[in-house]
């Protein structure tokens, strides 16, 4: 079947530090991957996302890149801010669910710190 | 932008209350969706909809059910509330395999 997942947090960084929250997944057929991305009080937005191997998402300074001999996709910044504190979601769906499914981590909360 | 409007932020409701939370999109998406957010669980689907009065169960829909009499909203109805019912609620909608768009959330608590 398929499934997420994600590293435990929480994670708390100092700012301008190094950001990597590791993503893998299981997938039956042709999945496409996510990141979204949950700020306090607020429902989730979509950050980046990657449609086949190989592809690299990026958006707001942060990465990821669609590895299929890894089953990975893990999202990575170089200079994190205080404003990047938020809940990170990895998420996959698979072109052939009916409907439409995504597939969710738990999700990882990031604290960052002055 | 697509926005995905969700009718409460917060509600406090009581056990054995029949509870209804509204989800309208505008942007003539076919799929929507219903997932709980819990800490340490993430987002659980409670139920998805593919097309107007089509209705699919999800990974937790029991002691839920849903309506959808047209394209545009999604409706979540708690039969009779309980309090391990209270959780953050959110909806989202697609149109291609491509992204959900989500709502901001309804945070429902059961007394």
């Amino acid at each position: 079947g398929n499934s997420v997942t994600q590293m435990e947090g929480p994670v708390t960084l100092s700012e301008e530090a190094f950001l990597t929250i590791n993503c893998t997944y299981t997938a039956t057929g042709y999945p496409s991957l996510f990141w979204y991305v949950q700020y306090p009080g607020e429902g989730l937005q979509l950050l980046l996302k990657a449609t086949k191997a190989d592809d690299k998402g990026s958006n707001k300074g942060f990465e990821a890149t669609y590895r299929k001999e890894t089953t990975s996709f893990h999202l990575e910044k170089g200079s994190v801010q205080v404003s990047d504190s938020a809940v990170y979601f990895c998420a996959l769906s698979d072109r052939r669910n009916t409907g439409n499914q995504f597939y969710f981590g738990t999700g990882t909360s990031l604290t960052v710190i002055p | 932008d697509v926005k995905v409007t969700q009718s409460s932020r917060y509600l406090v409701k009581r056990t054995g209350e029949k509870v209804f939370l509204e989800c309208v999109q505008d942007m003539d998406h076919e799929n929507m969706f219903w997932y709980r957010q819990d800490p340490g669980l993430g987002l659980r689907l409670i139920y998805f909809s593919y097309d107007v009065k089509m209705k699919e169960k999800g990974d937790i829909p029991e002691g839920y059910s849903v309506s959808r009499e047209k394209k545009e909203r999604f409706s979540l109805i708690l039969e009779s509330a309980s309090t391990n019912q209270t959780s953050m609620y959110l909806c989202a909608s697609s149109f291609t395999p491509y992204g959900y768009t989500f709502g901001s959330g309804t945070r429902l608590t059961v007394v």
